[in-house]
């Protein structure tokens, strides 16, 4: 089956410094990629995600890259605020399988 | 239109009691996962139902869990004779029917504890 890694498992940067938290996969069959994020106590947010014919995504601060060739895919924020401080979760689909990263906890520091 | 829906948000049930956790999808959405995750770790998948089938539940451990989503009411995940090693938060997420669609939206979570 499909397997998801994500690095760094923590992440800490400076208000206004950017972050970028990296994801592989194994299933060359994979076609989707969400990222979520999860603030302390509460549900995963689905913040944006990219389809296995698109190599770039982005909405506002936010934006994904997707390499099918090395298999692996990318998370970026720019202008990191303290309310982006979260755990962000990378997932691959394929068929009907959802599989997701172990997380990156990521602080922004004021 | 209402989100994803869980109830209880927390259980707590003694070693041995039967869990009972309901999820009703968003409105339109006929597709149900759940997922399992204990604390500081990531979603791990379980199961995912469509209306009245399991499609696939490799996830999940094969005695004393159950999940099923039937044709009127919520998918309930159901877990007997709860063990320390239970206590989790138990995430479900719907998914739309249309032709495509893959996203996936959360429910709040039920914060199983077993003591």
């Amino acid at each position: 089956g499909e397997n998801v890694e994500q690095h760094p498992s923590t992440l800490s940067v400076q208000e206004g410094d950017s972050a970028v938290i990296k994801c592989t996969y194994s299933d060359s069959a994979s076609n989707y990629f969400p990222w979520y994020k999860q603030e302390l106590g509460k549900r995963p947010q689905l913040i944006i995600d990219i389809r296995s014919n698109v190599g770039e995504k982005k909405d506002q601060r936010i934006a994904v890259t997707l390499n099918k060739t090395a298999k692996h895919f990318s998370l970026h924020i720019t202008e990191t605020q303290p309310e982006d401080s979260a755990v962000y979760f990378c997932a691959a689909r394929v068929n009907n399988d959802m599989r997701f990263g172990a997380g990156t906890r990521l602080t922004v520091k004021p | 239109n209402a989100g994803v829906m869980q109830n209880p948000r927390h259980l707590v049930r003694r070693r041995g009691q039967e869990a009972r956790l309901r999820c009703s999808p968003m409105k339109g959405h006929s597709h149900v996962y759940w997922y399992r995750q204990l604390p500081e770790e990531g979603l791990k998948f379980m199961v995912y139902l469509q209306k009245e089938n399991i499609i696939d539940e490799s996830g999940m451990p094969k005695e004393r869990f159950s999940a099923e989503f039937p044709k009127e009411g919520p998918s309930i995940l159901r877990i007997q004779q709860v063990v320390r090693g239970d206590s989790a938060a138990y995430f479900c997420a719907s998914s739309p029917d249309r032709g495509g669609s893959f996203e996936q939206y959360f429910g709040p979570g039920t914060r199983l504890t077993v003591t």
